[in-house]
């Protein structure tokens, strides 16, 4: 049983550009959430999707949006990159009957140049 | 607001020596808490959670913690560590009406041989 998966591993860019990123959530789970984990800091909130809507939203710009599919993976798209985006982005898993388990992925590591 | 700290940012144990990391939240009604760990490179794995009953919960890898409503604390123990142990520990809440995990900042444990 595959776990949480999260594609590409690492990622640069140039600031201004757009980036995608994407996360196969553990098998059966309905539910995925994204985390920014800056250098030296605990994984900060992001959004939450649940049948193919953002459920919930932390404290990011609208430059930060998402998307999941019918099959549950989902997607992080970042515009208008900038240094300050350069972080790990975790995705986690559930089911939304219990949200207690959440399963993370190994991250991107995203660098902006 | 709910939040969680972490008070010690770096701490460094002798291989075999007893550990307790320590972790104060901040929630109004009873909290759901978590401590996971982050390998270099890795994502987030679950070390155990507190939900309610015993507050002694037990984890993976010899771990265990005691929530103490009192303190508002949730500290995270091991009787003997391995120098695989060394990694970074994070203490989390869940917050209530929402399935969002608040992350502390993090502690980094390293090992002497």
């Amino acid at each position: 049983d595959a776990g949480v998966t999260q594609s590409p591993t690492h990622l640069i860019k140039t600031r201004g550009q757009q980036v995608t990123l994407r996360c196969s959530p553990k098998s059966g789970h309905d539910t995925v959430s994204w985390y920014q984990q800056a250098l030296g800091q605990g994984p900060q909130f992001i959004f939450q999707y649940y049948e193919e809507e953002e459920r919930q939203r932390g404290n990011f710009p609208d430059r930060f949006s998402g998307h999941q599919f019918p099959n549950y993976s989902s997607e992080l798209n970042v515009n208008a990159l900038l240094l300050g985006d350069s972080a790990l982005y975790l995705c986690a898993s559930s089911w939304d009957w219990n949200p207690y388990e959440q399963y993370f992925g190994p991250g991107t590591r995203l660098t902006v140049t | 607001a709910q939040s969680v700290t972490q008070p010690d940012i770096h701490i460094t144990v002798s291989e075999g020596a007893s550990l307790e990391l320590r972790c104060n939240y901040s929630y109004g009604a009873t909290p759901y808490l978590f401590w996971y760990v982050q390998s270099p490179g890795q994502g987030l794995q679950l070390l155990l959670k507190y939900f309610s009953g015993d507050t002694l919960v037990q984890g993976i890898k010899g771990f265990e913690a005691e929530f103490k409503r009192s303190q508002s604390s949730f500290n995270l123990r091991k009787p003997s560590v391995h120098w695989s142990d060394a990694a970074e520990y994070f203490c989390a809440v869940l917050g209530g009406a929402t399935n969002k995990l608040i992350f502390g900042t993090g502690t980094l444990l390293a090992v002497q041989p």
